[in-house]
């Protein structure tokens, strides 16, 4: 069973703050994932990168994927308060497309 | 317009009874997806179909039963309700597979949740 394991698990700070998030697995993946959940709502995609050692902005969010393909960051720069939810990476399994195995999930708080 | 759809957003009901979960999607995808999300809000894969076939059959209770009548539904199915069944059910949809190199992967588009509580 491949397991993707986040930290933290939670994260509180401040608005203007800079924050990591980290998604580690001893399993290489195909591609990975970042998701963004608010209350209530299902999981939105906010990236997928697919080579090792890719980077990917988006806006104030930049992602990492590692050389090895088995660990992810997601890193914000000043952290607003709709920056507010709970973030989950998932992964692909090399060969299948079709199983999204998903990590245990950073609920970050950013307080204005 | 909604994307994926799911009802009810909230279940309660009482142990030992059977309900069902209804999702649909209008995005043109050809494979959907249902998803449990516990208390600690760790999400797992239940089952997927493509074009109405069963390919993704988690190691799940066979009182879950998920039955897709076209490629724009998913519904799922459950009999004699536990307590540990209660979670938040969502469901999803995607196309199948696109491919970047050696990469694999699809884009999942998530409905609602809904929240099953059973007393």
């Amino acid at each position: 069973t491949q397991l993707l394991e986040q930290s933290p698990q939670f994260l509180s700070i401040q608005e203007g703050e800079n924050l990591t998030v980290y998604c580690n697995s001893s399993s290489v993946f195909s591609s990975l994932q970042w998701y963004r959940q608010e209350p209530g709502e299902g999981p939105v995609l906010l990236v997928t990168v697919v080579t090792g050692g890719e980077v990917k902005k988006l806006k104030r969010l930049t992602f990492q994927f590692g050389d090895a393909r088995k660990d992810s960051s997601l890193h914000i720069t000043a952290a607003q308060p709709g920056d507010t939810g709970l973030y989950l990476c998932a992964g692909f399994s090399s060969g299948s497309a079709r199983q999204l195995t998903f990590g245990s999930g950073t609920q970050l708080t950013v307080l204005p | 317009d909604t994307a994926v759809s799911q009802t009810p957003k909230y279940l309660v009901t009482q142990m030992g009874n059977d309900k069902s979960i209804k999702c649909e999607q209008n995005l043109g995808h050809d494979t959907m997806y249902w998803y449990k999300q516990d208390s600690k809000k760790f999400l797992k894969i239940m089952f997927s179909y493509n074009n109405k076939e069963l390919i993704i059959n988690e190691t799940v209770p066979n009182r879950f039963s998920p039955k897709s009548p076209d490629k724009a539904h998913l519904n799922l199915h459950i009999n004699s309700l536990e307590l540990g069944d209660s979670a938040v059910y969502f469901c999803a949809s995607s196309h199948l597979a696109r491919s970047s190199g050696v990469s694999s992967y699809n884009e999942q588009f998530f409905g609602p949740g809904t929240r099953l509580t059973v007393l």
